[in-house]
């Protein structure tokens, strides 16, 4: 059974702190991504990893870093938290080539700021 | 600027209705687009579709892409309330690695 698992379910941080969250895939897949997800908005990439140690900016990278020093983990990184970061953060990964382009989820890290 | 966008934002049904959930998109040169089921929880994969056409159909829960007019839809039919949900429409976009692009999703209520 494929898997993906966040470190955290539910994580309250105060302003200034660096926030680490984590994401493990079993599958052996390429390809890991970063989404948050908050209401009115949809999910929004905020970066994604297609190999070890290489990563891309998403759509909304500001504020964010990431690390994948190994294949199957993928680290989303705040440097220093603020209040407009509390949201949902989801994880996702998927095999490459063309032939899928499944993404599978984990269970999501919901992120306070206070 | 949106790429994804889906209609309508949320619904009300009752149980027995059929129900069709559109998503539109302005990409026209992408492999694929995908529907998810997000309820309390981490969205689900229910279909990717990458030829115009072809329907493709999961028990009560079927999806069409049309390629030319540049949308989808997703059918349920006969719902119950396990139905209930948030729906995603996603569409992976041209020189952008395997990342998807969501749509924000449609909310649907199924009440008994």
């Amino acid at each position: 059974d494929v898997k993906v698992t966040q470190s955290s379910r539910y994580l309250v941080k105060r302003t200034g702190e660096k926030v680490f969250l984590e994401c493990v895939q079993d599958m052996d897949h390429e390809n890991m991504f970063w989404y948050r997800q908050d209401p009115g908005l949809g999910l929004r990439l905020i970066y994604f990893s297609y190999d070890v140690k290489m990563k891309e900016k998403g759509d909304i990278p500001e504020g964010y870093s990431v690390s994948r020093e190994k294949k199957e983990r993928f680290s989303l990184i705040l440097e220093s938290a603020s209040t407009n970061q509390t949201s949902m953060y989801l994880c996702a990964s998927s095999p490459s080539g063309r032939a899928s382009n499944e993404q599978f989820f984990g269970p999501g890290t919901r992120l306070t700021v206070l | 600027e949106d790429k994804v966008v889906q209609s309508p934002l949320s619904l009300v049904v009752h149980e027995g209705d059929t129900v069709t959930l559109n998503c539109s998109y302005e990409v026209t040169n992408f492999r694929s687009l995908l529907w998810y089921k997000q309820e309390k929880k981490a969205p689900t994969f229910l279909f990717m579709l990458t030829s115009s056409g072809i329907e493709k159909k999961s028990g009560r829960l079927s999806s069409i892409l049309d390629k030319k007019e540049l949308f989808s839809i997703l059918n349920i039919t006969a719902t119950q309330t396990g139905d209930s949900a948030v729906y995603l429409c996603a569409v992976d976009l041209p020189n952008s690695g395997y990342a998807l692009n969501f749509g924000k999703g449609t909310s649907l209520l199924v009440t008994p």
